[in-house]
């Protein structure tokens, strides 16, 4: 079955310092990943998607994730923050024509001054 | 911009009441999906459908029913509510287009049952 695992709740950063958001996955196919940010009282809009090819993607409002196979994990990256990353971030996985996505709990992201 | 549509987006009603929420997309879109997302927690998918006449149980239980009669609509309706039905719901919707399988996200419909 698929499952993501996201191990931090929370996390704070300053703001312009780099950020790292953690996501693990179990699929026993391959997977195609999502991270979807959520702002207070909005939907989810998606980050960037994987499916194939390189395993370094790049997205909106300058997130990156990098898909490594041999740790089942897409970790989101941003060199600089900004306090409007301030949010909730979910990491996603699912699978081409597949039903759904399995989500995982969320990271809520804290941006200091 | 992803045209899908939630309505309401807040809504308190009492004990025993029935309700709907809506949710719209002018994508053309075939599939659909309604999560459930209680205040810190993951999303839970509690119906999802393939098109027009299709609906399943999502991974969550869930005492509310859905209805795909158009394509581009998909309510969730509660004969009853209960505050134990009190969260987020969330509505998506997705198409399998090459190697593409990306939901997109109403704006949720917060609700609370006094």
């Amino acid at each position: 079955a698929q499952s993501v695992t996201q191990p931090d709740i929370h996390i704070t950063v300053s703001e312009g310092a780099s950020l790292e958001l953690r996501c693990n996955y179990s699929y026993g196919a391959t997977p195609y990943l999502f991270w979807y940010v959520q702002s207070p009282g909005q939907g989810l809009q998606l980050l960037l998607k994987y499916f194939s090819g390189d395993t370094l993607v790049q997205g909106i409002k300058g997130f990156e994730a990098e898909f490594k196979r041999s740790q089942s994990s897409f970790n989101l990256r941003k060199p600089s923050v900004h306090w409007s990353d301030a949010a909730e971030y979910f990491c996603a996985v699912g699978a081409l024509g597949g039903n759904k996505l399995v989500f995982g709990a969320g990271t809520i992201l804290r941006v200091k001054s | 911009e992803a045209d899908i549509y939630q309505t309401p987006r807040y809504l308190v009603i009492g004990t025993g009441k029935k309700i709907t929420l809506e949710c719209s997309q002018t994508m053309g879109h075939d599939k659909m999906y309604w999560y459930q997302q209680d205040p810190g927690m993951e999303l839970h998918l509690i119906h999802y459908s393939y098109g027009v006449n299709s609906t399943e149980k999502g991974d969550l239980s869930s005492e509310s029913t859905v209805s795909r009669i158009r394509t581009e609509h998909f309510p969730l309706t509660l004969e009853s509510a209960r505050p134990s039905h009190t969260s987020q719901y969330l509505c998506a919707s997705s198409e399998v287009k090459g190697a593409s399988t990306e939901a997109f996200f109403g704006q949720g419909t917060r609700l609370t049952v006094v």
